[in-house]
């Protein structure tokens, strides 16, 4: 059964860093995509960041585009965004899904998320 | 980017009505559009994918059509369950992006 569990939200503020991860299990992240997805307080879903199931391709949205970087360890299973220079726009629901394919297509399975909070 | 714009943004209606969702990409993605639901507090769980195909577990009564810039996602009798948003996305090219959402509630 697939499982995906996120972790590393909290308060911080602007300007500082936060890691996040995501913890699967019941597949292996060395044959899927994955992504992750934002969702600010009472607003819509925003995509934010996929890499590759061989790593060979990572894509940003153009907000977060030289301050975030997605990065995954096969080792543990787990996924990673590193978020830097944070900003109160970037306050939101971080939540990590399952792609089908071994790029982007569909993504058939989520993480409930972790929420990041930036205030000063 | 390609832009995913929705209509409507909010809809009213009543157990057994027939809901009809449209989705619009502002080029064309072939049939690379998937539908999800989100009900409050959880995670958004996948309907349709590749613009019609029925995601394993999704009751029957979800369906979804269209092709190129054009796309629907259709109820066809509407169960209490069902009253949440609903998200079109497209995965035809990267940025990944999603509709503004159609939120679905009972009249």
């Amino acid at each position: 059964q697939v499982q995906l569990v996120e972790s590393g939200g909290g308060v911080v503020q602007p300007g500082r860093s936060l890691r996040l991860s995501c913890a699967a299990s019941g597949f292996t992240l060395a044959r899927h995509g994955m992504h992750w997805v934002r969702q600010a307080p009472g607003k819509g879903l925003e995509w934010v960041a996929v890499i590759s199931y061989d790593e060979s391709n990572k894509h940003y949205a153009d907000s977060v585009k030289g301050r975030f970087t997605v990065s995954r360890d096969i080792s543990k299973n787990t996924l990673y965004l590193q978020m830097n220079s944070l900003r109160a726009e970037d306050t939101a629901v971080y939540s990590c899904a399952k792609d089908s394919s071994t790029g982007w297509f569909y993504f058939d399975s989520w993480g409930q998320g972790t929420l990041v909070t930036v205030s000063s | 980017d390609i832009q995913m714009t929705q209509s409507p943004s909010s809809l009213s209606a009543s157990v057994r009505d027939r809901v009809t969702i449209t989705c619009r990409a502002s080029q064309s993605i072939s049939t690379f559009l998937n539908w999800y639901q989100q009900q409050p507090g959880k995670a958004p769980k996948l309907l349709i994918y590749d613009a019609s195909s029925l995601q394993s577990g999704v009751p029957s009564r979800f369906s979804g059509s269209g092709s190129g810039t054009d796309f629907t996602l259709t109820i066809a009798s509407l169960q209490p369950e069902d009253f949440a948003t609903y998200y079109c996305q497209q995965t035809f090219s990267v940025p990944v992006t999603f509709g503004q959402g159609t939120k679905l509630d009972i009249k």
